[in-house]
């Protein structure tokens, strides 16, 4: 697709248990971001990727978040042992920019997580 | 953490008058840019200003940048029902390649 896509758009889970969101960049952006946006607010930092590499993962709130590019296009942001508070919408993010300053982000329409 | 903030939070006007949102931000930036998101949608890119640039227009949208008081400010001119949306300014700080966001501005534009 032309786009970055997303799945799912929608994950409802329990408490405890283990979750993958998947996001497919736009075919040639070497950069792809994770954000967090919880109702109301702003989206928030996660973590950035640059090629296969993480670049910037100071926004990961704590170990239970862990986000791979293993080839350097799909990445999966993985959460261990969810708990309510980590419900929010998912973005994922890319962009041609290879370093320097940001230029335009593309992004998804986001994977709702839901933890019951 | 969000680096910028949005004024106002909330913004509801009439068909056709201009809508102006402000955004204050705490650091100094390379950039910032403006996003647009409809109601459960992603985020979809307005318009980037650098830092050593004052204004910059985009059909009916015009920002400005004043990086001495540290904000910007985003203009839509002849308002659209379609331009209901939160918009979002985001800034790039230092040497680094993340996009830190602000807190939004909802705006509601009436028939």
């Amino acid at each position: 697709g032309a786009g970055v896509s997303q799945t799912p758009s929608n994950k409802v889970t329990e408490k405890g248990k283990y979750v993958e969101l998947r996001c497919d960049p736009i075919s040639g952006h070497t950069a792809l971001y994770w954000y967090r946006q919880s109702l109301g607010q702003g989206p928030e930092f996660l973590i950035y990727f640059q090629g296969t590499g993480a670049a910037d993962d100071s926004g990961l709130p704590n170990d239970r978040f862990f986000a791979v590019r293993p080839e350097g296009s799909v990445s999966t942001l993985k959460i261990q042992r969810t708990e309510r508070g980590d419900s929010a919408v998912y973005l994922c993010a890319s962009s041609l920019t290879s370093s320097g300053a940001t230029g335009e982000l593309f992004f998804g329409e986001g994977s709702r997580l839901t933890v019951l | 953490s969000q680096q910028g903030e949005e004024d106002p939070q909330a913004l509801s006007i009439q068909e056709g008058e201009n809508a102006t949102m402000n955004c204050s931000y705490k650091t100094s930036i390379n950039n910032l840019q403006w996003y647009r998101q409809n109601s459960g949608r992603g985020l979809v890119h307005l318009i980037l200003i650098r830092s050593n640039e004052r204004e910059k227009h985009s059909g009916r949208l015009r920002v400005t940048l004043d990086t001495s008081k540290k904000s910007s400010s985003l203009l839509i001119t002849a308002s659209r029902a379609a331009d209901t949306a939160s918009y979002f300014c985001a800034t790039v700080t230092g040497g680094g390649n993340k996009l830190t966001f602000g807190t939004g501005t909802q705006l509601k534009v009436e028939l």
